[in-house]
């Protein structure tokens, strides 16, 4: 079943403690982002990524880097996460940038910095 | 990027057609416009989207004003599985840029 995976679904973890949520796809998609939704705000762009090995900020990076090796995993990792870094995240893919490619959507990642 | 305005929230009966309106006013010339929902605890589907010409699916149908600075995705028959939270959203089919933007979008409540 093609789809776009996140783990973990639920993450506690205290100030200052590096973490890594992952994301994979199999569906073979170039593009891959991260997002941010909280109440209020919607989703908000985290980073994205092209194709292997190339990254760029979105709307709200600060707090976050991504990396991308291989093109089926892209990770978000927060190097020393703070309260403010709580929210709920998705992971998304697609074929291309192609406006005819749609978005798939992971089934979210909700991580509570205390 | 343009950005999109959306009600907050709007409510529904079963089984009544539904009409969420978006506004674009800035959209560009290349600019798609794509339909986003949100059910309960899962992350976003795609509905739809269209450049000028109106568009149906299996699961909507949007219409495009002639203007292009606003359009409406039309669900026909509200189910309860239609409670979502719907997002409109432009693509630049010019764009080599990966930068999405969300918005807060439109609650639907669906009642029985």
């Amino acid at each position: 079943e093609a789809q776009v995976t996140q783990n973990p679904r639920y993450l506690i973890t205290v100030t200052g403690k590096k973490l890594t949520v992952t994301c994979s796809q199999n569906m073979n998609h170039e593009y891959m982002s991260w997002y941010r939704q909280d109440p209020g705000l919607g989703l908000r762009q985290i980073y994205y990524s092209m194709n292997v090995e190339v990254t760029d900020k979105g709307d709200v990076p600060e707090g976050y880097k991504v990396s991308r090796k291989e093109k089926r995993n892209f990770p978000l990792i927060l190097e020393s996460p703070s309260p403010n870094q709580t929210s709920l995240y998705f992971c998304a893919s697609s074929l291309s940038l192609r406006v005819d490619s749609p978005l798939h959507f992971g089934n979210g990642t909700r991580l509570t910095v205390t | 990027d343009a950005k999109t305005t959306q009600p907050n929230s709007m409510e529904s009966n079963e089984e009544e057609p539904v009409h969420l309106p978006c506004n674009h006013s800035t959209i560009s010339g290349t600019d798609y416009i794509h339909w986003y929902r949100q059910l309960p605890s899962q992350g976003p589907e795609y509905v739809i989207h269209g450049l000028t010409s109106n568009v149906n699916n299996r699961m909507a149908s949007l219409a495009i004003a002639e203007d292009r600075k606003s359009s409406t995705l039309i669900l026909h028959r509200a189910t309860l599985r239609d409670a979502a939270v719907y997002y409109c959203i432009l693509r630049d089919r010019g764009s080599t840029l990966g930068r999405l933007y969300f918005g807060r979008g439109t609650q639907l409540t669906v009642w029985p």
